[in-house]
């Protein structure tokens, strides 16, 4: 059964550094997300990505956000100058592009950033 | 999207129905009543959805009530791999073109026992 991958399962950075968490979502996917959940909390939207654009954004997704497509097959979310804050699991999640309402969305298993 | 409420919650013991329910008494009519799970920290895992008609899949049922105010996931015959949170979440259904975020609250924690 196809799913989103995500690499890498763990990241430990320094604060103030930049960090890139990259997806493969499921192959003929059209529609790109990210996730995070600070621990403890909820999971929280953060970006949705289609045709080469953002979609939507939530208040979280600020100016050191940034996410990517580089070539057909990765979706990378980076941030740039990483603060203590930013410590959370952060999820990749795809939907199909076909023209349906639904749009199920599937989630990766995840990276775990800790900022130090 | 509309609110959902549940219980923060529930146990059962292994072998046996567990059903879960969920409040969404603002639902739209264009809306989906979509079920998740997620096992500790792992990234959360579609179960089932529906619009109005009652679904079932190899993981469980959802159940929805003729005025779609409320739901009830159903997994038949829960094992100790189903401890987890689970989430209901309506969403908005998104036409071509458009990405349609999943909003989640607290969900219930299902605790399944021997």
């Amino acid at each position: 059964e196809p799913e989103v991958t995500q690499t890498p399962s763990h990241q430990v950075t320094q604060m103030g550094q930049e960090v890139i968490l990259r997806c493969v979502p499921i192959s003929n996917h059209l529609y790109f997300y990210w996730y995070r959940q600070i621990l403890g909390q909820k999971v929280e939207f953060l970006v949705s990505f289609y045709n080469n654009e953002i979609s939507e954004k939530s208040e979280i997704f600020d100016d050191q956000f940034s996410v990517e497509r580089p070539d057909g097959s990765n979706f990378t979310l980076k941030i740039r100058s990483t603060k203590l804050e930013d410590s959370a699991m952060y999820f990749c999640a795809s939907s199909e592009g076909r023209q349906t309402l639904e749009k199920t969305q599937y989630f990766g298993p995840g990276t775990r950033l800790l900022v130090l | 999207d509309a609110k959902t409420t549940q219980p923060p919650s529930m146990d059962c013991a292994e072998g046996r129905a567990a059903n879960l329910p969920c409040n969404h008494s603002t639902i739209s009519g264009n809306e989906y009543v979509y079920w998740y799970r997620q096992i500790h920290s792992q990234g959360p895992q579609y179960i089932i959805h529906g619009l109005k008609n009652n679904e079932t899949n190899e993981m469980a049922s959802l159940i929805i009530t003729e005025d779609r105010k409320s739901s009830t996931l159903i997994l038949p015959h829960a094992t100790l791999r189903d401890t987890a949170v689970y989430y209901c979440i309506v969403r908005v259904a998104a036409n071509t073109g458009t990405a349609s975020k999943l909003t989640f609250g607290t969900g219930t924690r299902l605790q399944v026992t021997l």
